[in-house]
């Protein structure tokens, strides 16, 4: 069955430190890969996409992610941490030769930025 | 530009009610998909329309659920004898058409079935 792992529950660091939240996956061939965020009462905003090329990708909000084929893994990262960035993030693949467009979601990582 | 749109925001019904949930995408985009949202969980994919056909309905989870899409534009998600079950948060979202398209979605409709 295709999935999606974010092993973590809840992410915390200090402000102005870096964050990474992961994502696995599993999920066969090359699927598209994107990030969203979701703030309280609010619907899930777009960050970034993988969809071929460069395995670093830049999006929204200085936030980037790194593609890595061998370990199934999209992880998002951040390079300084901002208190406004805490919200919750879910990472979702799209498997490449489905013809069906839905997107396949993890169960969400909780970021939590102490000032 | 206006971004997708849903109605109502929040739904309060009673088992065994019929509800109407609503979905306005954004201009021109021709796909559209419906997700539902458990506490705690991430989106879960229910419908996926392409125009006016419902090109993949594999998530819905019975035959209570249903959904159009008329016209090509606005949709409505249907729920006939609700269950306390079906409480979530409906999600809807569109995109340009392509498979590498980014989905956009609505804020969302919290159903609540008491």
């Amino acid at each position: 069955a295709q999935s999606v792992a974010q092993p973590e529950d809840q992410v915390n660091v200090a402000e102005g430190n870096p964050l990474t939240v992961k994502c696995t996956y599993s999920v066969s061939g090359n699927p598209y890969l994107f990030w969203y965020v979701q703030y309280p009462n609010r619907g899930l905003q777009f960050l970034l996409k993988y969809i071929t090329g460069d395995n670093l990708v830049k999006g929204s909000y200085g936030f980037e992610a790194e593609f890595n084929k061998s370990q199934t893994s999209f992880h998002l990262k951040k390079p300084s941490a901002l208190v406004s960035d805490s919200a919750l993030y879910f990472c979702a693949v799209r498997p490449r030769m489905d013809s069906s467009y839905k997107l396949i979601f993890g169960s969400g990582t909780r970021l939590l930025v102490r000032p | 530009g206006a971004g997708v749109s849903q109605t109502p925001s929040n739904k309060v019904t009673e088992k065994g009610k019929y509800v109407e949930l609503r979905c306005d995408p954004i201009s021109g985009h021709t796909a559209l998909y419906w997700y539902r949202q458990s506490l705690g969980q991430g989106p879960e994919f229910l419908i996926y329309f392409q125009g006016t056909g419902a090109a993949d309905d594999s998530g819905l989870p019975n035959d209570r659920f249903f959904a159009v899409r008329p016209e090509g534009s606005v949709s409505t998600l249907k729920i006939q004898r609700t269950e306390r079950g079906d409480s979530a948060v409906y999600l809807c979202a569109s995109s340009p058409r392509g498979a590498a398209d980014t989905q956009y979605f609505g804020p969302g409709t919290r159903l609540t079935v008491l």
